[in-house]
């Protein structure tokens, strides 16, 4: 089974600054999505960014881009201009090509310091 | 779209006692996969619904497990004779032909 590693259980940053979220993942697979999703508090998971593993070009959303690294097998997610609503918990999350199973990793928590 | 809805939001419940949930996937949205998510853990993989048809399980779900979605809309899980060890948070997401899944804000399980 694919496994998700997020070696980074908390992570802290000044409002308006850039904070990077590490992820790495096993697989063999060539073809597949990554995905990363985030979880404030007592509220649900909402997608942040994805990953076709196809693509060179890393996914950009507004404040939050991704270096995708598929030879090191590296997720990184980078937020910019941190803000107050940034805080919450990061899942990085695995989809093969042809399966249906997401594998996440154990997530990152991120706190935003006024 | 309203989005994913789940039933009840918390459940508390005494050991050995049934529980059953309910998942309301957004409309078109012909996929549907639960998960359970511990304490400081991600979500982790329970089991999979292509409209009506389960089509994949994990082995976490054990015999005291069952899911349904009839008429491929919403689904239920539910636990039997529940434990202690069943604790936890458990997450429907819904997606339709891309691989974006999206999440309901799941039923918080105590087993007392």
């Amino acid at each position: 089974a694919q496994t998700v590693t997020q070696s980074q259980p908390e992570m802290s940053v000044q409002e308006a600054e850039t904070v990077t979220l590490s992820c790495t993942y096993d697989t063999s697979e060539s073809d597949y999505y990554l995905f990363w999703y985030k979880q404030p508090p007592s509220r649900q998971m909402i997608l942040v960014i994805r990953q076709e593993a196809y693509k060179q070009q890393n996914a950009t959303e507004n404040r939050f881009s991704v270096n995708f690294q598929k030879a090191a097998k590296s997720f990184s997610l980078k937020i910019s201009d941190s803000q107050l609503g940034d805080a919450a918990m990061y899942f990085c999350a695995y989809r093969s090509q042809t399966g249906n199973q997401f594998y996440f990793g154990t997530g990152t928590s991120l706190t935003v310091i006024p | 779209d309203t989005g994913v809805s789940q039933d009840p939001r918390h459940k508390i419940t005494k050991r050995g006692q049934n529980v059953t949930f309910r998942c309301d996937p957004i409309s078109e949205h012909n996929r549907l996969y639960w998960y359970r998510q511990t304490l400081g853990q991600g979500p982790e993989f329970l089991t999979y619904f292509q409209n009506e048809a389960q089509l994949e399980k994990s082995r976490l779900l054990s015999d005291r497990f069952s899911a349904e979605r009839p008429k491929g809309s919403f689904s239920t899980l539910e636990i039997q004779r529940t434990e202690q060890g069943d604790s936890a948070m458990y997450l429907c997401a819904s997606s339709w032909l891309t691989d974006t899944q999206y999440f309901g804000p799941g039923t918080r399980l105590t087993v007392l």
